[in-house]
Parts: structure tokens; C-alpha cells; sequence
């Protein structure tokens, strides 16, 4: 079973942030907290992961609670190409165990 | 382009058939994996291989028989299939073993 909990859905609009929640209560202190997102039609694509620290790349930033029990996926300026499935994954001994993650819808 | 390609990326077969889907990553990658993703489910786990040996076989049943013939191929053998069975089978590569994994685009399977 997937540890995380996300919303099933969520609306954008174009150029707008956007703020992805993720709630892992049961996180324990090896676990990396990965996001990895699907476009309609195509693999999972990753998008950024990590520990305790928040992270940035040129995709997103991502952001974690000090208790680690919950994290947040940013988008700086959403675009219509992000509108996809975006997961939130706690890599469990190795292996990615995929929820059924947030549909993310841009409005344009 | 992620560097991992999957062949065919459509296939219809009857129950009877055998056929075999293909993965090829480009990548110098030493994990290999295969994922089923039904209608409205999660995506499943179904093999892992690091170093061309199986780490993790998810209860799959014995109709799946994946093959890892080197590095960068990862096949998946198919044969008397379940209407159930009709999914997305994505590939997925890694450097190693729980690292950062790369998707194929995915083989639409539909059993008929």
C-alpha cells in the first residue's frame, strides 16, 4: 500500500503557482520522499526528491515540513504542459510504491 | 526522449497467444524494471532486475516471464493472458538499484 496521502485533484491557472500537498505520517528517518509526475499518454517522469532539507531544480521546488510528516510540491508558474498525474512516493526499501496521485488540471 | 524505449507500443492478442514486449534503455543503467498500470489503479511493481539478476518478483502470476538478457534489454513474455491482463506495461531503468528511475513510454496491452 502507498504511504502517502494526496488530493485526488486539483486546479490551476496558467502562470500561476501551484502548491501540491503530501501527507506521510508514517515516514520513517531513511525514507526519501520522491515526485514523480505522468502526462497523459506517457511514462512517469521524475521530477525531484528529497531527505530533510528543502530542494530546488529548474522543474520544481519542493518543500518539507520540519517533522517530515508532510511535504509540498511547487510549481513556480504552472503551464498548460504541466497539467498531468503528480505522485508523491516514499522509496521503500528500494522499490517506488505508487499511490494513485493528484490530477492536476491548468486552466488557461 | 527519457533514453528508455519500449516495442511494440501497442498489442492486441487472444488469450492463447504468445508474444513478448521489449524494453531497451540507453542509459549505461544496471536496473531494469516492469510496471502494469490498469484503468483508474496505481502503478503495480511486477519485476526488478539489478546487475541482470532478479531482486523482486511481486506475486506476479507465471503467465509474466520476464527476461534480462544484458543490461540494457528487459523483456517481458506473455502467454495464455486474462482479459484482466489488458493494461499499460512500462519499463523503467535506473544506475542502480532504488535510484532515480527513468520510464519507457509504455506498451498498451489489450487481451482479447
Amino acid at each position: 500500500d502507498a504511504k502517502t496521502t494526496q488530493p485526488n485533484s486539483m486546479e490551476s491557472n496558467e502562470e500561476e503557482p501551484v502548491h501540491l500537498p503530501c501527507n506521510h505520517s508514517t515516514i520513517s528517518g531513511t525514507d526519501y520522499i520522491h515526485w514523480y509526475r505522468q502526462l497523459p499518454s506517457q511514462g512517469p517522469e521524475y521530477v525531484i526528491h528529497g531527505l530533510t532539507s528543502n530542494v530546488n531544480n529548474r522543474m520544481a521546488s519542493l518543500a518539507i515540513a520540519e517533522d517530515r510528516k508532510s511535504s509540498t510540491l511547487i510549481l513556480h508558474r504552472a503551464t498548460l504542459r504541466d497539467a498531468a498525474v503528480y505522485y508523491c512516493i516514499l522509496r521503500f526499501e528500494g522499490n517506488l510504491i505508487f499511490g494513485k496521485g493528484t490530477k492536476l488540471s491548468v486552466k488557461p | 526522449e527519457t533514453g528508455v524505449t519500449q516495442t511494440p507500443r501497442h498489442l492486441v492478442m487472444g488469450m492463447t497467444n504468445k508474444k513478448s514486449l521489449k524494453c531497451e534503455q540507453h542509459l549505461g543503467h544496471n536496473a531494469m524494471y516492469w510496471y502494469k498500470q490498469s484503468a483508474k489503479k496505481p502503478l503495480e511493481l511486477m519485476f526488478v532486475y539489478s546487475l541482470e539478476e532478479r531482486v523482486e518478483n511481486n506475486s506476479v502470476p507465471s503467465r509474466f516471464s520476464p527476461e534480462c538478457p544484458n543490461s540494457s534489454h528487459l523483456f517481458l513474455h506473455l502467454h495464455t493472458l486474462q482479459p484482466e491482463d489488458s493494461a499499460l506495461y512500462l519499463c523503467a531503468s535506473s544506475r542502480g538499484f532504488g535510484e532515480t528511475q527513468y520510464f519507457g513510454p509504455g506498451t498498451r496491452l489489450l487481451v482479447l
